[in-house]
């Protein structure tokens, strides 16, 4: 399949291991803050989101971490498994704006 | 239920070529959006449609560009003229838009158009 984002930061870690992978954000007036996880000739499948007026949400094994003052998004992944291998993109939502401005991506690799 | 469905999956085009890309949204979703995503780039927002309004074509590159949604439902990005730099991944998206509420973004797998 095609493989997306061939110059992409990497972070690689081992299996078992928790992943954070980090976001910087542009908009200090974004109110909305998503990540995606895009695998190999797949579109972009929504993981967790995160509105601006919290600074953490849980999910299953993955947790985003918001941190309005510097304008910083992570995803925490738990107990991270091969299946979780795939490029990871943050979004966020100006108000006002419907479409998602998103970030450049990190390719996540998981040895086993 | 089915997710959305884009095609063709893959377009090979020659350059000057126009192409038309298709997207069936997830049935009840009333929003719907067009994004280019580049080698080794994030998204790019290409237009925006929500019911009946009139379109968000803010993100369109140039006029060569245009997509139309026909009932409110099925979606088509019309690229005419088609330049080798055209040649991305093309994702379509819907979302249950509910006013002004956030609301996620469902993705299609793309259509991969490739100029030559």
């Amino acid at each position: 399949g095609e493989s997306v984002g061939l110059h992409l930061p990497t972070l690689s870690v081992q299996e078992g291991d928790n992943s954070i992978i980090n976001c910087a954000y542009s908009n200090s007036a974004s109110d909305y803050f998503i990540w995606y996880k895009q695998e190999s000739g797949k579109g972009p499948q929504f993981i967790i989101d995160i509105r601006s007026n919290m600074d953490k949400r849980q999910g299953q094994r993955v947790t985003v971490l918001l941190n309005k003052t510097v304008k910083h998004l992570s995803l925490q992944i738990a107990a991270t498994q091969p299946g979780d291998s795939a490029v990871y993109f943050c979004a966020e939502r100006v108000p006002g704006r419907r479409a998602l401005t998103f970030g450049s991506g990190t390719r996540l690799q998981v040895q086993p | 239920g089915a997710g959305v469905s884009q095609s063709p999956s893959n377009k090979v085009t020659e350059k000057g070529k126009d192409v038309e890309l298709r997207c069936d949204p997830i049935s009840g979703h009333t929003a719907l959006y067009w994004y280019r995503q580049s080698l080794g780039q994030g998204l790019e927002f290409l237009i925006y449609f929500q019911g009946n309004s009139a379109p968000d074509k803010s993100g369109l590159p140039s006029d060569r560009f245009s997509a139309e949604r026909t009932g409110g439902s099925v979606s088509t990005l019309t690229i005419q003229r088609t330049q080798q730099e055209d040649s991305a991944v093309y994702l379509c998206a819907s979302t249950v838009s509910l006013g002004a509420r956030a609301e996620t973004q469902y993705f299609g797998p793309g259509t991969r158009l490739l100029v030559l």
